[in-house]
């Protein structure tokens, strides 16, 4: 059964603390995306790796930054939090035709 | 540029109701379709995708039609649920290593 897990379903973090949300696939896929959710603005790319160490920023990267030093993992990096970052973020993993998603990430950055 | 375009909401219906939610999307090649979906307080789940033209992707009552001379992916499902109320996205995905574009989603509410 293949799988994307992110590590946490709720944080709450205060303003200027640096974050981590971490994303893991056991499918062996190159190319790992994050997104976060706002509503009435849908999925936003953040950033997306297509291989290890590969890393492309996507249409809203800043304030966040990214690491992928092992193929299974991705993750998202908030450098300094801030209030308007609060979000839900979700992790996905495409291959071919298929897209596998996290269960999302409810981030509050109070 | 690469972009998917989907009809805005709230969309409220009776239930039994006909339901169509558009989609549109611009890309070069052929890119693959997908229509998720939201529920109240759970992640995306995939509803159903084409991946070339011509395609239906059908799934709990619901389908999709790629149609590629209209660049569409329009969203139907001739009797609606109470249990359908959620957020539905259409996306596309092109091959290669290119990220999977969403549409801004479109909230739907059936009432009984």
């Amino acid at each position: 059964d293949v799988k994307v897990t992110q590590s946490s379903r709720y944080l709450v973090k205060r303003t200027g603390e640096k974050v981590f949300l971490e994303c893991v696939q056991d499918m062996d896929h190159e190319n790992m995306f994050w997104y976060r959710q706002d509503p009435g603005l849908g999925l936003r790319l953040i950033y997306f790796s297509y291989d290890v160490k590969m890393k492309e920023k996507g249409d809203i990267p800043e304030g966040y930054s990214v690491s992928r030093e092992k193929k299974e993992r991705f993750s998202l990096i908030l450098e300094s939090a801030s209030t308007n970052q609060t979000s839900m973020y979700l992790c996905a993993s495409p291959r071919g035709t298929e897209a596998f998603f996290g269960q999302g990430t409810r981030l509050t950055v109070v | 540029g690469n972009s998917v375009t989907q009809m805005e909401g709230p969309v409220t219906l009776s239930e039994e109701a006909f339901l169509t939610i558009n989609c549109t999307y611009t890309a070069t090649g052929y890119p693959s379709l997908f229509w998720y979906v939201q529920y109240p307080g759970e992640g995306l789940q995939l509803l159903l995708k084409a991946t070339k033209a011509d395609d239906k992707g059908s799934n709990k009552g619901f389908e999709a039609t790629y149609r590629k001379e209209t660049t569409s992916f329009h969203l139907e499902k001739g009797s609606v649920q109470v249990s359908d109320s959620a957020v539905y996205f259409c996306a596309r995905l092109n091959s290669g290593n290119t990220p999977l574009v969403f549409g801004k989603g479109t909230r739907l509410s059936v009432i009984a």
